[in-house]
């Protein structure tokens, strides 16, 4: 089976300070994502990578940043941390380009105090 | 996530009772669509998928079928059961070289015994 592990359930972190939360995957997939969860707004898409290395912008980038340096990790960073920042982060990954599934993590949910 | 059933739209429906969840996606270029299930405190699971040359899939009670000329995407699943109950989010990949999955916003799923 596809594990996607994420390294926190629940984080508490203070205004202004740098997040970072990490995700692994143990099954080679090419491609990995980042996702916030909000009641009523469903998965929106912050970034998505496809190769080590690379990174590409979803659709809510801002404020948020990622890092690729091996391919079964995929860090999200929060540069400056705000409240508007709360939420439930799934971090997801899939085979290859194109028509595969994603596999997700359980998901960290994070307050920002 | 805990909280992610607020404010979604809900179908009830009594246990044994076929349901129909109902999606439209946005872009009508997205060449595969996958149907994920969300338990309380999880993160999101595969049920189906299907490609975009297809009109109609089946799994084990579970049917997805696609309108391409409308962009609507429907799971029905058969006898539904007290298990089925969860938030139920259609997802399409944008297709070509992006490799983008967009989720829609999710459909909370109440299955009364």
């Amino acid at each position: 089976d596809v594990k996607v592990t994420q390294s926190s359930r629940y984080l508490v972190k203070r205004t202004g300070e740098k997040v970072f939360l990490e995700c692994v995957q143990d099954m080679d997939h090419e491609n990995m994502f980042w996702y916030r969860q909000d009641p009523g707004l469903g998965l929106r898409l912050i970034y998505f990578s496809y190769d080590v290395k690379m990174k590409e912008k979803g659709d809510i980038p801002e404020g948020y940043s990622v890092s690729r340096e091996k391919k079964e990790r995929f860090s999200l960073i929060l540069e400056s941390a705000s409240t508007n920042q709360t939420s439930m982060y799934l971090c997801a990954s899939s085979l290859t380009r194109g028509q595969t599934e994603a596999f997700f993590g359980q998901g960290t949910r994070l307050t920002v105090v | 996530g805990e909280s992610v059933g607020l404010h979604l739209p809900t179908l009830s429906v009594q246990e044994g009772d076929n349901s129909i969840i109902n999606c439209a996606y946005s872009n009508s270029a997205s060449d595969y669509f996958i149907w994920y299930k969300q338990e309380s405190g999880k993160g999101p699971q595969f049920i189906i998928d299907i490609r975009s040359n297809m009109d109609k899939r089946q799994g084990q009670r579970v049917t997805v079928l696609l309108n391409k000329t409308v962009k609507h995407l429907s799971l029905q699943i058969a006898a539904t059961q007290p298990g089925d109950s969860a938030v139920y989010f259609c997802a399409e990949n944008y297709g070509g070289a992006t490799n983008k999955l967009i989720f829609g916003t999710g459909t909370l799923l109440a299955v009364q015994p």
